[in-house]
């Protein structure tokens, strides 16, 4: 089956720093990647949807400053938390849909559990 | 926002019975998901029903779905100990992939 890879699956980051996410599948081209954020006991969240070469969507009340979005290539997309606040500490999911745009099924990632002190 | 809503938000069984979750959502939809989420884990693809369907099964799963009601449901049958875990369903509409989760409910099996 199609594989999602997250790198780092933990990172620990001071306040103010910036920390990238990296979203990889594996073997599938992905046009189209998901990010959302989950904080604990709750559910996950949409925060935008990557698409290759152009820009994110972003959902209401994310902020894209905040949150870079770059989907450079058919397998990459990355996300950029800058300058992260305790507040942002959250697990990161992303997923990734097959070209097409008729898949209904996404393929998730691990996830990176961000802690910022 | 959250599109779907399940109950209950958490279920405690023994070993052996029978586990299952409702998932209500609002707006139209393609299909419906279920997903599994160990404790701090990713997510793991349980099943998919799609709108022209109204029950589905995959092994000790169970899913129907009623687009009249807007709901669907998730059946575990003869639970296990591994079974524990979050299960969410998730909703897609449209012809875009982005999917919407409900809120979840968190299973706890006991040997």
């Amino acid at each position: 089956g199609a594989v999602v890879s997250q790198h780092p699956s933990r990172v620990i980051c001071k306040s103010g720093t910036s920390v990238k996410i990296e979203c990889r599948s594996l073997d599938f081209q992905a046009t189209t990647m998901f990010w959302y954020r989950q904080f604990p006991k709750q559910s996950l969240m949409l925060m935008a949807t990557s698409n290759e070469g152009s820009k994110a969507t972003y959902e209401q009340g994310v902020e894209k400053d905040k949150f870079l979005i770059n989907h450079a290539s058919l397998t990459l997309s990355t996300l950029t938390v800058t300058s992260a606040h305790p507040e942002d500490s959250s697990f990161y999911i992303c997923s990734a849909g097959t070209s097409g745009g008729a898949t209904d099924t996404q393929y998730f990632g691990p996830g990176t559990r961000l802690t910022v002190l | 926002s959250q599109q779907g809503e399940e109950d209950p938000q958490a279920l405690s069984i023994q070993e052996g019975e029978n586990a299952t979750m409702n998932c209500s959502y609002k707006t139209s939809i393609n299909n419906l998901q279920w997903y599994r989420q160990n404790s701090g884990r990713g997510l793991v693809h349980l099943i998919l029903i799609r709108s022209n369907e109204r029950e589905k099964h995959s092994g000790r799963l169970r899913v129907t779905l009623d687009t009249s009601k807007k709901s669907s449901s998730l059946l575990i049958t003869a639970s296990r100990a591994a079974d524990t875990a979050s299960y969410f369903c998730a909703t897609s509409s449209g012809g875009y992939q982005k999917v919407t989760f409900g809120t979840g409910t968190k299973l706890q099996v006991i040997p």
